[in-house]
């Protein structure tokens, strides 16, 4: 059974430019959280996503938007890059607790 | 003042040795909690969740005082694997599942 994954792995991206980060939940589950963790902190949460609607949202600026698929996986969208967006994004599938995929790493540059 | 607070260490202990850690939260609707460990460049795990009668599994304890919103976890006989970066996390009562994490308390176990 495949746990969550994600890709890419790395991305490197310049000041300005749009991203897309991917992600597959682990079988049967249905709702899709994102989190941001920056260097030496822990992970932010940016939004949830459960029947193709964004559920919660946590305090991130318009930039950062997403989809859910009728398959259950997500996208990330993050407009207009800035070099405080390089982190490592998480994303965790749930239907009680939560699993994490192994994270894409963006760097801006 | 941040939700979910930590000491960040490192703390450095030599294999065997017992170590503590303890975690603050500010929000007094918070219902669930538990202990998560992310290895370097890694994922978080789910280590351990918290219940207010405290839990044990293996060499790992946690509990909860709710009076004085902190949440602990007791390290015992610590192996060089348990080298690791713990997170605190909590879930408020009117926040869904959304997970609050705290920043984390490295730890390196020595031989």
């Amino acid at each position: 059974d495949a746990g969550v994954t994600q890709s890419p792995t790395h991305l490197i991206k310049t000041r300005g430019q749009q991203v897309t980060l991917r992600c597959s939940p682990k079988s049967g589950h249905d709702t899709v959280s994102w989190y941001q963790q920056a260097l030496g902190q822990g992970p932010q949460f940016i939004f949830q996503y459960y029947e193709e609607e964004e559920r919660q949202r946590g305090n991130f600026p318009d930039r950062f938007s997403g989809h859910q698929f009728p398959n259950y996986s997500s996208e990330l969208n993050v407009n207009a890059l800035l070099l405080g967006d390089s982190a490592l994004y998480l994303c965790a599938s749930s239907l009680r607790e939560q699993y994490f995929g192994p994270g894409t790493r963006l760097t801006v540059t | 003042r941040k939700e979910v607070e930590q000491d960040p260490g490192p703390f450095n202990v030599p294999e065997g040795a017992t170590v503590a850690f303890n975690c603050t939260y500010s929000n007094s609707a918070s219902q669930s909690f538990f202990w998560y460990r992310q290895d370097c460049r890694k994922e978080p795990k789910l280590l351990m969740s918290v219940y207010s009668s405290g839990n044990e599994d293996g060499r790992f304890t946690a509990q909860l005082n709710r009076a004085s919103q902190y949440i602990s976890l007791l390290i015992r006989d610590s192996k060089l694997s348990d080298s690791a970066t713990y997170l605190c996390v909590v879930i408020a009562n009117n926040a869904g599942n959304m997970l609050t994490f705290g920043g984390g308390t490295r730890l390196m176990v020595k031989p």
